[in-house]
């Protein structure tokens, strides 16, 4: 039974570039939660999302980020233009359902800007 | 807003060493409270959980009991080994089904 999977591992951009993120969720699971780590900092949540429906995006900055989870296919967090302060740890997580389940994490996407 | 405090690291022991890693919360309402740990180069694994005041979580050596008169979730482990090496995270779970995380405590356990 795989677990939550998140590609790519390890990101590069330069200034300027796009970011696309990907995680599949654990089989079966319908929610989906994105925290990013910065360096030697703990994770701050995001975003959190549903099959097409974004529930909470209160941790998402305004501008440049964007987060989405299709009816088929993994769900999608995008930086566009991303700049120096961009670089971090992004990591998902799925849940089976909502109050009372365990979210269970990926290996993140670690993410480098030049 | 809801936030969790753990002690700062890097705590280095012997191994056999007992463990105690402080964590504190301040939310509102009923939270759930997690013990998550960060293998160097990995994502975060459950460790242990506590869904309501006085309930004690514990798996593989450790522990920790739900303290709602101190708003503590402290995790103790009576014997550490090398293998338990990592990075420690407290976090609460409230009402909107998000996690709240504590900055992390680095553990290094010496040989």
């Amino acid at each position: 039974n795989a677990g939550v999977m998140q590609n790519p591992r390890h990101l590069v951009r330069r200034r300027g570039q796009e970011a696309r993120l990907r995680c599949s969720p654990m089989k079966g699971h319908s929610h989906v939660y994105w925290y990013r780590q910065l360096p030697e900092e703990g994770l701050k949540f995001m975003v959190y999302l549903q099959k097409e429906n974004i529930i909470d995006e209160s941790g998402m900055p305004k501008e440049r980020f964007s987060a989405e989870f299709p009816k088929e296919g993994p769900s999608i967090l995008r930086i566009q233009q991303v700049v120096r302060g961009d670089s971090a740890a992004y990591f998902c997580a799925s849940s089976l359902g909502q109050a009372g389940n365990i979210q269970y994490f990926g290996a993140g996407t670690r993410l480098s800007v030049l | 807003g809801d936030s969790v405090t753990q002690m700062e690291g890097p705590v280095t022991l012997s191994e056999e060493a007992f463990l105690t890693i402080n964590c504190t919360y301040t939310a509102t309402g009923y939270p759930s409270l997690f013990w998550y740990v960060q293998y160097p180069g990995e994502g975060l694994q459950l460790l242990l959980k506590a869904t309501k005041a006085d309930d004690k979580g514990s798996n593989k050596g450790f522990e920790a009991t739900y303290r709602k008169e101190t708003t503590s979730f402290h995790l103790e482990k009576g014997s550490v080994q090398v293998s338990d090496s990592a990075v420690y995270f407290c976090a609460l779970r409230n009402a909107g089904n998000m996690l709240t995380f504590g900055g992390g405590t680095r553990l290094m356990v010496k040989p």
